[in-house]
């Protein structure tokens, strides 16, 4: 969806190194999602935020902290990149006042991270 | 805790015929379901849910799928499958009284649609 963007698309680093993916949205969403997608174990939640202030650990955090710096930009952080971090990153949106879309979430392209 | 299961890695078909990608799930109450499509380096893509009614729920590019209460499924469902439609399907389920509104996903089935 053009209306969520992510920075870069593609980024490979060593391990040890800190690496930070950029989530940007154009909807005016006031949540904001962080996924990773590994072959077989579908997506699973790293990350939400509902504005802000508000930011809340998902299903596998450890390893990795988020910024909300507005309410359109979610950054995702790896402190010190492993190779089990490997994955694909999708960033989403979601805004249960959207009328009509209230219980979606729309997805950005992706950022393929490949950790050596 | 609550789970999706997508029971097939793969599914294969032949162009024209009908295609059917399974969901069941475990979630205490009544869940929302969805399902979404990823094609290669895209993004997920909403496909359709459900949330209350009719438990035939209809979707984009001529998708339907079925809520059953009883087996706690919601399969994906295609009358007539184009190549195009060869692509990564994930179901999800969201718990009713999640204001959050997380989504659980399956772990995806690749759907193999042959001219």
């Amino acid at each position: 969806d053009a209306d969520v963007t992510q920075t870069p698309r593609n980024r490979i680093t060593k391990t040890g190194k800190r690496i930070m993916l950029e989530c940007s949205q154009t909807k005016g969403h006031d949540r904001m999602y962080w996924y990773r997608q590994d072959p077989g174990l579908g997506l699973r939640l790293i990350y939400y935020s509902f504005d802000v202030k508000d930011i809340n650990k998902g299903e596998i955090s450890d390893g990795y902290s988020v910024s909300r710096q507005a309410q359109a930009k979610f950054s995702l952080s790896l402190e010190s990149a492993i190779p089990n971090q490997t994955a694909l990153y999708f960033c989403a949106t979601s805004d249960p006042l959207w009328a009509g879309s209230e219980y979606e979430q729309f997805f950005g392209p992706g950022t393929r991270l490949t950790v050596l | 805790a609550q789970s999706v299961a997508q029971p097939e890695d793969q599914v294969n078909v032949a162009e024209g015929n009908p295609l059917t990608v399974k969901c069941t799930y475990s979630v205490s109450g009544n869940p929302y379901l969805f399902w979404y499509v990823q094609y290669p380096n895209r993004g997920l893509q909403f496909l359709l849910k459900y949330i209350t009614g009719d438990n035939l729920v209809k979707g984009s590019y001529g998708f339907e799928a079925e809520f059953n209460k009883s087996q706690t499924s919601f399969h994906l469902k295609k009358p007539s499958a184009l190549v195009s439609d060869s692509a990564l399907y994930f179901c999800a389920v969201r718990a009713r009284g999640d204001s959050w509104g997380k989504l659980q996903f399956g772990a995806g089935t690749q759907v193999v649609v042959t001219p």
